[in-house]
């Protein structure tokens, strides 16, 4: 079975423009969820969709968003990007069938902000 | 704000030794909890969870869980230099499969 993945793997942007990031649950995960790693802050929680609803959302600003097709593939964007946004950004999947919080984590897209 | 606090280490044990990485939690409501284990440069995989008081076995790692003292803990039996990775506790956030992470602890296995 595949794994979980992510696209692209790397991304350099500028202040101020916008990006999206994709992501690809494993086959038959209808949850996806999204985290930001940084070195400072750790792996932080964005938000998590569900059968392409928003279930729960994390402590970032308005301008982190994100949304599930009904194949169960996830984009989060963000717009307005700042310098502070470089991170490493997880996806991660989960099973309906699964204990509840086992999530499997795709490789990560680097973000980084010039 | 839920924490989730672990020692940042870094932890440093001879190889064959035990390895005890610590975690605590701040929401007395948690229920689930889990060891994600992440060499640098890769994503987190999933170590081992735990949601009943008491120990929990699997080969040579054994999670602890205390939820009246708000802990839990993973030990490392018979450490390897490949087990040298940073280690994160996760407890289950509100609804959902979100997770809150504490930042990891580094553990270095020397030979």
């Amino acid at each position: 079975k595949a794994g979980v993945t992510q696209t692209p793997r790397y991304l350099i942007k500028t202040r101020g423009q916008q990006v999206t990031l994709s992501c690809s649950p494993i086959s038959g995960h209808r949850s996806v969820s999204w985290y930001q790693q940084t070195p400072g802050q750790g792996l932080q929680f964005l938000f998590e969709y569900f059968s392409e609803t928003q279930r729960n959302k994390g402590n970032f600003p308005g301008r982190f968003s994100g949304r599930q097709f009904s194949n169960s593939r996830s984009e989060m964007n963000v717009s307005t990007l700042e310098l502070g946004d470089s991170a490493l950004y997880l996806c991660a999947s989960s099973s309906p069938t699964g204990f509840n919080g086992e999530q499997f984590f795709g490789p990560g897209t680097r973000l980084t902000v010039l | 704000q839920k924490e989730v606090e672990q020692n940042s280490g870094p932890l440093s044990v001879p190889e064959g030794a035990i390895a005890s990485l610590n975690c605590t939690y701040s929401d007395r409501g948690s229920q689930s909890f889990f060891w994600y284990r992440q060499y640098s440069g890769k994503s987190p995989e999933l170590i081992m969870f735990i949601y009943s008081n008491g120990d929990k076995e699997d080969g040579r790692f054994t999670a602890q869980l205390n939820k009246a003292s708000q802990y839990v803990s993973l030990l490392i039996r018979d450490s390897q230099p490949s087990d040298s990775a940073t280690y994160l506790c996760a407890v289950n956030a509100e609804s959902g499969y979100a997770l809150n992470f504490g930042k990891g602890t580094s553990l270095l296995v020397t030979p």
